[in-house]
């Protein structure tokens, strides 16, 4: 079945860049679908940070864009989130997901990956 | 961007009730709405794409409907595995946007 798994440190210190990976196993990450990075700050909501297609074609949120490159490696079945000057407020469980052939629902997730941004 | 706006934010229900809870966008989403149940601990999962098709594997007490700016969702007969929160996400417009999420506990 197709799974994704983030990978990366736990702990990032101030206005250093965090950098994460997705691991896509089970499927293919060039069959046709988006690719896409979600953050939860502990206790509170879920933010969209960013999409990418197969071909390198990203969507980025605004509020992040000035801050964030998304990458993918179909060689490796994987695509990556670079963030960069964190500070605190980065601070978020971080997730990476699976958006649906028709563009219409994240399907599939990853388990999370928390990561702390402190000195 | 497209604000979602979902009410109640807290909803304190009994096993067995019905409940509704409903989400409103800020402009009209083309029914690029999804909903999804996030346990604590857990990645969200998803229970409802294009705001009314249910997703393989979720029961069908779970219900979407709606359109244009307003969607619902309907969880009739609540289980005590239903005790989550929910959050509603457009996939309309970028970027992406979520629901501020409605905790339903047991009453």
């Amino acid at each position: 079945q197709v799974q994704l798994q983030e990978s990366g440190p736990g702990l990032v210190k101030p206005s250093e860049t965090l950098s994460l990976t997705c691991a896509v196993s089970g499927y293919s990450i060039s069959s046709g679908c988006y690719w896409g990075w979600i953050r939860q700050p502990p206790g509170k909501g879920l933010e969209w940070i960013g999409s990418i297609y197969h071909s390198g074609t990203t969507y980025y949120n605004p509020s992040l864009k000035s801050r964030v490159t998304i990458s993918v490696d179909t060689s490796k079945n994987q695509f990556s989130l670079r963030l960069r000057s964190v500070t605190a407020a980065d601070t978020a469980v971080y997730y990476c997901a699976r958006v649906t052939l028709t563009g219409d629902a994240f399907d599939i997730w990853g388990q999370g990956t928390m990561v702390t941004v402190s000195s | 961007d497209i604000q979602l706006t979902q009410s109640p934010s807290f909803l304190s229900a009994s096993v067995g009730d019905r409940v509704t809870i409903t989400c409103r966008a800020s402009q009209g989403i083309n029914n690029y709405l999804a909903w999804y149940q996030q346990k604590p601990g857990k990645a969200p999962k998803l229970l409802i794409y294009a705001a009314s098709t249910l997703q393989s594997g979720v029961p069908s007490r779970f219900s979407g409907s709606g359109s244009g700016t307003e969607f619902t969702l309907t969880i009739t007969s609540l289980q005590p595995e239903d005790f989550a929160t929910y959050y509603c996400q457009q996939l309309n417009t970028y970027p992406y946007t979520f629901g501020q999420g409605t905790k339903l506990e047991i009453k």
